[in-house]
């Protein structure tokens, strides 16, 4: 089993639609949560940290559920440039081990 | 200001060789670390350094080896190159490791034939 595993898609959506990402994480030990955002030929960049609390940032939401091992990042009215894939990302060993998922390609379309 | 720079761009290797990436990192961040990307595939961690000692260690062979200079800039070596080594090479620094936010350089993409 994967340490940190994503559907891959493609989700493929129309502008101003609501998309829903799901991670789940095999390590109970794993410390701090990120999604990242990768452009295609593009270096990955940091599209939000994840807290127990949830947070939000602009269109983005993100959750984490600790006791079920799962992350979710929640995109509302896309845009076409939201289209990339989206990275589910863990730390474990006192932070010292960074996993990342296969990520999660989206589309959206006019 | 700069971000993290990365060379060489692109690579061609051929299988038994040696290879060596460079990365620097921003100016001002202690924490350099080596992730593998095959395509199709997220980033696979090989190594984290900080303020030159090495913090943490992904599951790659010994063929891998990496270090940080003073200035923190860093190098990633791997020896006897297979054909599975054939990957883009990402290089990230932060200001203080796997807390802080991971500011990725370009890449190297490394081609063994």
């Amino acid at each position: 089993r994967k340490e940190v595993e994503q559907d891959p898609g493609p989700f493929n959506v129309p502008e101003g639609a609501t998309v829903a990402f799901n991670c789940t994480y095999s390590n109970s030990a794993s410390q701090s949560f990120f999604w990242y955002r990768q452009d295609c030929r593009k270096e990955p960049k940091l599209l939000m940290s994840v807290y127990s609390s949830g947070n939000e940032d602009g269109r983005f939401t993100a959750q984490l559920n600790r006791a079920s091992q799962y992350i979710s990042l929640l995109i509302r009215d896309s845009k076409l440039s939201d289209s990339a894939t989206y990275l589910c990302v863990v730390t474990l060993y006192n932070n010292n081990d960074m996993r990342f998922g296969a990520g999660t390609r989206l589309t959206v379309k006019p | 200001d700069a971000g993290v720079t990365q060379s060489p761009t692109h690579l061609i290797k051929t299988r038994g060789q040696h290879v060596t990436l460079r990365c620097s990192p921003i100016s001002g961040h202690k924490s350099v670390s080596w992730y593998q990307q095959v395509l199709g595939q997220g980033p696979q961690f090989i190594f984290q350094y900080y303020e030159k000692e090495e913090r943490g260690r992904g599951n790659f062979p010994d063929r891998f080896s990496a270090r940080q200079f003073p200035n923190y800039s860093s190098e990633l070596n791997v020896n006897a190159l297979l054909l599975g080594d054939s990957a883009l090479y990402l290089c990230a620094s932060s200001l203080g490791g796997f807390r802080e936010t991971q500011y990725f350089g370009p890449g190297t993409r490394l081609l063994v034939l």
